[in-house]
């Protein structure tokens, strides 16, 4: 069974450009999370999507947004780039998204504004 | 905000010796896992401890939990150089997301 899978693996962008990222979760998995993860902040959690719906969203501004597709893939939408939001970007996928479950991670998207 | 903080922030030790890391959180939880992270790669779980059990092994590691206290640890024994990673706790309760501790950097030397 493949992994999660994330692209793109690396990415440069300046202030005030925008960024979407993609998400491929495990098949048969129909809950994708969005972690960012900083130096600082350690991993902050941005939002859940299950069946296309957002199930939870993390304390995050409205310049982070995320959506599902039919086929459970996710993609996340930065607008208005800040360099405050340099960070690996972490995509995880679970078969029912509750908190009782493990979750599987792929290796993340290292966004760096400039 | 974080809900588990894990002490200590980083730990440095020969190979062969034994690593311990501590998890604290705040609120009541169903359950609390533990997860290592490469660096600038993606978390693999490692284990998963349900909030009715005290202790749980696999392999080297072993995990307790105490709920009276909120408080987890994580040892590994006989660590090798390739345990050299972050270690994250994170909790989880019925409907709701993940929430992750900050980490400790775990080095390993041979």
């Amino acid at each position: 069974k493949a992994g999660v899978t994330q692209t793109p693996r690396y990415l440069i962008k300046t202030r005030g450009q925008q960024v979407t990222l993609s998400c491929s979760p495990i098949s048969g998995h129909r809950s994708v999370s969005w972690y960012q993860q900083t130096p600082g902040q350690g991993l902050q959690f941005l939002f859940e999507y299950f069946s296309e719906t957002q199930r939870n969203k993390g304390n995050f501004p409205g310049r982070f947004s995320g959506r599902q597709f039919s086929n459970s893939r996710s993609e996340m939408n930065v607008s208005t780039l800040e360099l405050g939001d340099s960070a690996l970007y972490l995509c995880a996928s679970s078969l029912a998204g509750t908190g009782n479950e493990k979750l599987f991670f792929g290796s993340g998207t290292q966004l760096s504004v400039l | 905000s974080q809900q588990g903080e894990e002490d200590p922030q980083a730990l440095s030790i020969q190979e062969g010796e034994n690593a311990t890391m501590n998890c604290s959180y705040k609120t009541s939880i169903n359950n609390l896992q533990w997860y290592r992270q490469n660096s600038g790669r993606g978390l693999v779980h490692l284990i998963l401890i349900r909030s009715n059990e005290r202790e749980k092994h696999s392999g080297r590691l072993r995990v307790t939990l105490d709920t009276s206290k909120k408080s987890s640890s994580l040892l590994i024994t006989a660590s090798r150089a390739a345990d050299t990673a972050s270690y994250f706790c994170a909790t989880g309760r019925n409907t709701d997301k993940l929430i992750f501790g900050t980490g400790t950097r775990l080095q390993v030397f041979p």
